[in-house]
């Protein structure tokens, strides 16, 4: 069983707040990803980290910003919220693995709805 | 640039009745290759991988899958569906080098019908 964690499950907030959206692991994985996903559509990663200081942007244009100072923490925040933003946010990790083929673990979910 | 297509983005099957569920993927080197379910409202569970030997992979929950590379494909299947099984199923394909990043399919719903 893996032991991924995302606070909050459900947020509906109005246009213009800022709000971070938490994930922690305690499996001590060293790679953790953010993905975006509408409804019926599939995953599409929106920041990754290799590691403590490292972030990167995915592959699809995100305004979120994320951090990595913890090994198990993994916060992504948007500054000014906007209806555009209304989906839902993954929160994955995963142990590096020589040769590649790694499992990705997943969180629940946040549900954000933005109006 | 390695790619997933799921075809068919609803499958439905009565109850007893086989599962397939169809996954195509492109890529230039040897893919690792998973099959994730995702319930409503939570997050996805791996169902099975395909990394290296045995081509046949068996999974969680009574399902299988078989690499194909001649045909560039990994379908997923299960002998009987039930009730529960119900719910949205992802293929991915994880990229070359040792990223961890994965490429997704499109998704296919799984309707179950009594």
């Amino acid at each position: 069983e893996a032991d991924i964690y995302q606070t909050p499950r459900y947020l509906v907030i109005g246009t213009g707040k800022k709000i971070t959206l938490e994930c922690s692991q305690t499996m001590g994985h060293d790679k953790m990803y953010w993905y975006q996903q509408d409804p019926g559509m599939e995953l599409h990663l929106i920041h990754y980290s290799y590691g403590v200081n490292s972030t990167e942007k995915g592959d699809l244009s995100s305004e979120s910003t994320v951090s990595r100072i913890r090994t198990e923490h993994f916060p992504l925040t948007l500054e000014s919220a906007r209806p555009s933003h209304t989906s839902q946010y993954l929160c994955a990790s995963s142990r590096s693995k020589t040769g590649g083929g790694e499992t990705q673990y997943f969180g629940p979910g946040t549900r954000l709805l933005v109006l | 640039a390695q790619s997933v297509t799921q075809l068919g983005s609803h499958v439905s099957v009565s109850e007893g009745a086989l599962v397939l569920l169809r996954c195509n993927y492109s890529s230039s080197v040897p893919p690792y290759l998973f099959w994730y379910v995702q319930y409503p409202n939570q997050g996805l569970q791996l169902l099975l991988k395909y990394t290296t030997g045995a081509t046949l992979v068996k999974g969680i929950n009574g399902f299988e899958a078989e690499f194909k590379k001649s045909e560039t494909s990994f379908h997923l299947t299960k002998p009987s569906a039930h009730m529960s099984d119900a719910a949205e199923y992802f293929c991915a394909v994880s990229l070359s080098g040792n990223t961890g990043k994965l490429i997704f399919g499109q998704g296919t719903t799984l309707q179950v019908k009594p």
